[in-house]
């Protein structure tokens, strides 16, 4: 049963527009969340991350944005640029027995040009 | 920075056969990972060294031993390679402390036929 579910395997979308990532997770112990980066034949390399205290945090043309409640966050990216194209990965931890990272499938961002 | 360097990049085993993945980083961190990634599965969590001298299972260990050389070395070795973990494995590493980033290596792929 995976905890972390990125359940867009690709999205596409054109230059200069928002690029919008959705991850969900099912486990409460869960409070800390990450995105990761992977281009190919490269490892993962960490983006951005938000504690659950916050509901937002931004870093330049990144924003991720967590739902508590509804256990979901979301990875924005303004504007889109052709480089940006990578699989990206939603990634949790927590305490005790979540205290290690829990990786998502993946979604593939294709930025068009 | 060389940051987290994996061996060999690529290998091709016959199911039976053994081998040693190599990880070694030069940030002086504390813990280190070996995850693999599967196709639609993400990456999962085989073996983690939270410091040097103590290793712990993962997600799915079954069919791995690791070995935690020093703190900057940890091997993966397969004992007897099946088809089933074809993979791209990777080896990450992180300060040790809550809510680290993980740093990772280029990634192992690795068929076995």
């Amino acid at each position: 049963d995976q905890q972390v579910k990125q359940n867009s395997p690709s999205l596409s979308v054109q230059e200069g527009r928002i690029s919008i990532l959705n991850c969900d997770y099912t486990n409460s112990m869960f409070d800390y969340f990450l995105w990761y980066k992977k281009y190919p034949a490269e490892g993962p390399t960490f983006l951005i991350s938000i504690s659950s205290i916050k509901d937002k945090n931004e870093d330049g043309r990144f924003t991720v944005f967590l739902n508590k409640s509804a256990k979901h966050l979301s990875l924005h990216i303004v504007p889109s640029q052709p480089g940006d194209s990578a699989v990206y990965f939603c990634a949790a931890s927590g305490t005790g027995s979540a205290r290690q990272l829990t990786f998502g499938s993946g979604t593939q961002l294709t930025v068009l040009p | 920075n060389a940051g987290v360097t994996q061996t060999p990049k690529f290998q091709v085993l016959k199911t039976g056969q053994s081998m040693t993945l190599q990880c070694a980083q030069d940030m002086n961190h504390n813990s280190m990972y070996w995850y693999r990634q599967d196709p639609g599965m993400g990456l999962r969590l085989i073996y983690y060294s939270a410091s040097e001298g103590t290793t712990d299972k993962g997600e799915v260990p079954n069919g791995y031993n690791v070995s935690r050389l020093n703190k900057r070395e940890f091997s993966l070795r397969l004992e007897s390679a099946a088809p089933s973990q074809t993979s791209v494995y990777f080896c990450a590493s992180s300060g040790g402390g809550s809510n680290e980033k993980l740093f990772f290596g280029s990634g192992t792929q690795l068929s076995v036929l």
